[in-house]
């Protein structure tokens, strides 16, 4: 079975470029996360879907990031513009359900922005 | 505010010792707790979970425990091997099922 898959696993940018990621989840898995994780911390979520309705978005700077699961399968999370401390890895994660039942996400690689 | 904490960024072992790794919350609604593995370059993986109705949970040489009235738990594995070099996140979750992670520990295990 194929994992969570990212693109693009590396990206560099000057500041005040756009950016996307792009997550595919695992087949069948209703619940997609987007995290950030700086350097020397722990992932933190920033967005929370369940299907293709955005359930939590809370800490998800919303004057330059924005994010779509259309159809409820792969997700895009947008950063427009980038600033220098956007620089970090960018996880994608899925569950079957909120949260799964055990709270086990199932990660992808990420992928790692550095903004210049 | 840091809901879950990780006090030891790293943490180097012998081989075949025990490995214990530590992790301290602050929300009293946690009731699940989980620990997740992360090498280079790679996400996250997940390596053990413990209810908040057990103290307990053990698998292969992975065992969590929980201590609630302390609100601290810990990971030991038992014989450490350097393959177990990683860092290791601990994560809680309440109601919400939403993850909350620590900041983790790079784990080291000397051959």
């Amino acid at each position: 079975e194929a994992g969570v898959v990212q693109s693009p696993r590396y990206k560099i940018i000057e500041k005040k470029q756009p950016v996307a990621f792009w997550c595919n989840p695992i087949s069948g898995h209703n619940t997609l996360y987007w995290y950030l994780q700086n350097l020397g911390q722990g992932p933190e979520l920033l967005i929370r879907y369940e299907n293709e309705e955005a359930v939590d978005d809370s800490q998800l700077p919303k004057d330059r990031f924005s994010a779509e699961r259309l159809k409820g399968v792969d997700s895009t999370l947008k950063i427009q513009p980038a600033e220098l401390g956007d620089s970090a890895v960018y996880l994608c994660a899925s569950s079957l359900l909120a949260g799964g039942v055990t709270g086990e996400l199932f990660f992808g690689e990420g992928s790692r922005l550095t903004v210049l | 505010d840091q809901q879950v904490k990780q006090n030891s960024p790293s943490l180097s072992v012998q081989e075949g010792r025990i490995s214990i790794l530590n992790c301290d919350y602050t929300n009293s609604m946690f009731d699940y707790f989980l620990w997740y593995k992360k090498y280079p370059a790679e996400g996250p993986t997940f390596l053990i979970s413990i209810s908040s109705i057990k103290d307990k949970n053990e698998d292969g040489r992975f065992t969590v425990f929980l201590n609630k009235s302390a609100k601290h738990l810990s990971l030991h594995i038992v014989p450490s091997q350097p393959g177990d070099s990683a860092v290791y996140f601990c994560a809680a979750s309440g109601s919400a099922r939403q993850l909350t992670f620590g900041s983790g520990t790079q784990l080291t295990v000397l051959p």
